[in-house]
Order: C-alpha cells, then sequence, then structure tokens
C-alpha cells in the first residue's frame, strides 16, 4: 500500500508563471489536506478535500490559489502568477475519514522555487 | 498567538544522550495530541497520539506524556541515535473538527 504521493518533488517557477502540485492519497482515503510550511515555521494548513468537494477552505489565500480533488485522479493544488512569497514546502496529507481521530497521513512534499 | 508553542526551538545532543521536547497548548476543547518526527526534505510522520485519558504513551525510545490539566505534553528520547535528527512537531486537534494546530517543532541534532 503505497503512501501518500506527490510530485512534482522539487518545482521551479519564474514569476508570473503557473504552479501545479498534485496529490495522489493513500489507497482508500478520500480526505485530502493541504499545508504550506515556510522555512523556520510550522505547518499552516490551507484547504481540506473531500471528493469533489471543498470542505473547508479557510487557509487558502483569497487570490491566485485554488484547490481541487476530482472523482479520479489526484488532487491539485493551483497557484496562478506566482510571486516570490508563494516559495515554500507544500505538503499534503491525507486519510481515511473525518474527525480528530483518524490520523492525517503527509507526504514528502513539494518544495516550489519562485525565481 | 500560535496555539501550540515548543520548546527549545532547537538543541544539539551527544549521541547516546536522553532529551525531552516540550510543547505547551491553548487548544480547546482539546481532543487529541500527537508528537511527529519530520526528517529534513520529508513529511511528517506520526510517532505518538494522546486522548485526555492517557498520561504516558511510548514508542520504543520515544516517551510522551501529557498533562491535560496544565495542558502541558513532553516527548522525551531515551539514548539518542544519529538518526534522532530531526524536526519534533507537535500537533493538536480540537474536539469536533478537522483542524490540527501544529507547533513550530523542536530541531533536534544528534551528534557523534
Amino acid at each position: 500500500n503505497a503512501g501518500v504521493m506527490q510530485n512534482p518533488r522539487h518545482l521551479v517557477r519564474r514569476r508570473g508563471q503557473e504552479a501545479r502540485l498534485r496529490c495522489s492519497p493513500m489507497k482508500g482515503h478520500s480526505h485530502v489536506y493541504w499545508y504550506r510550511q515556510l522555512p523556520e515555521e510550522g505547518l499552516k494548513f490551507m484547504v481540506y478535500l473531500q471528493k469533489e468537494n471543498i470542505i473547508d477552505e479557510s487557509g487558502m489565500p483569497k487570490e491566485r490559489f485554488s484547490a481541487e480533488f476530482p472523482k479520479e485522479g489526484p488532487s491539485i493544488l493551483r497557484i496562478q502568477q506566482v510571486v516570490r512569497g508563494d516559495s515554500a514546502a507544500y505538503f499534503c496529507a491525507s486519510s481515511p475519514g473525518q474527525g480528530p481521530f483518524n490520523e492525517q497521513f503527509f507526504g514528502p512534499g513539494t518544495r516550489l522555487t519562485v525565481l | 498567538k500560535n496555539q501550540v508553542e515548543q520548546s527549545p526551538q532547537s538543541l544539539i545532543i551527544l549521541e547516546g544522550k536522553n532529551c525531552t521536547l516540550q510543547c505547551n497548548y491553548t487548544v480547546s476543547p482539546f481532543s487529541n495530541l500527537r508528537w511527529y518526527k519530520q526528517d529534513t526534505g520529508r513529511g511528517p510522520v506520526s510517532l505518538t497520539i494522546m486522548t485526555f485519558s492517557e498520561n504516558t504513551k511510548s514508542n520504543g525510545r520515544y516517551t510522551a506524556t501529557l498533562d491535560a490539566d496544565t495542558k502541558q505534553s513532553s516527548l522525551h528520547i531515551t539514548a539518542s541515535q544519529l538518526s534522532d535528527s530531526a524536526s519534533y512537531i507537535c500537533v493538536v486537534s480540537a474536539q469536533g473538527n478537522n483542524r490540527l494546530a501544529f507547533g513550530k517543532g523542536n530541531q533536534v541534532v544528534v551528534i557523534p
């Protein structure tokens, strides 16, 4: 049973370009979470999705950021018109159900660098 | 103010020695607390989970304690190994939602 998979592991973009980060949850998991981690900072919640639905996007910036988790395929975190401040590690986690006792399993992260 | 505060921010210990990491939280109503280990360049991996009624839980050389009254937890590493070099993150869940509150982590470096 493969763990949470994220790709690419490293992504370099120039200012103004688009970044697409992909996350495949663990088999049997239908709940996906995206987090951002800046150097020397803790993980910050961005968005929580279930298949085809955004459940909680209160941590997402209002502009340029969007997320989806289609019925088929991986979850996608999309950042449009990237700026240098978007440089960070983006982690995806998945869980088999909702509620605080469902452990979130984390992927290896995507490190985004904006030049 | 962050709901989860960890100390010390970083520490260096000699291989074979013990160390204790601290976590104070204000999350309420409390559901559970996890300690995660995050190796450099990797995602966090859960070490222990503790609920309100649990005072201590061990996972190999890692022992976590919880005092729900004072809202404090500690993670004790016994007989440290070089592979223990990592960031240890305290994560607290509140009742009734899926949101996790993350500490900034304790950065541990074990030297030979």
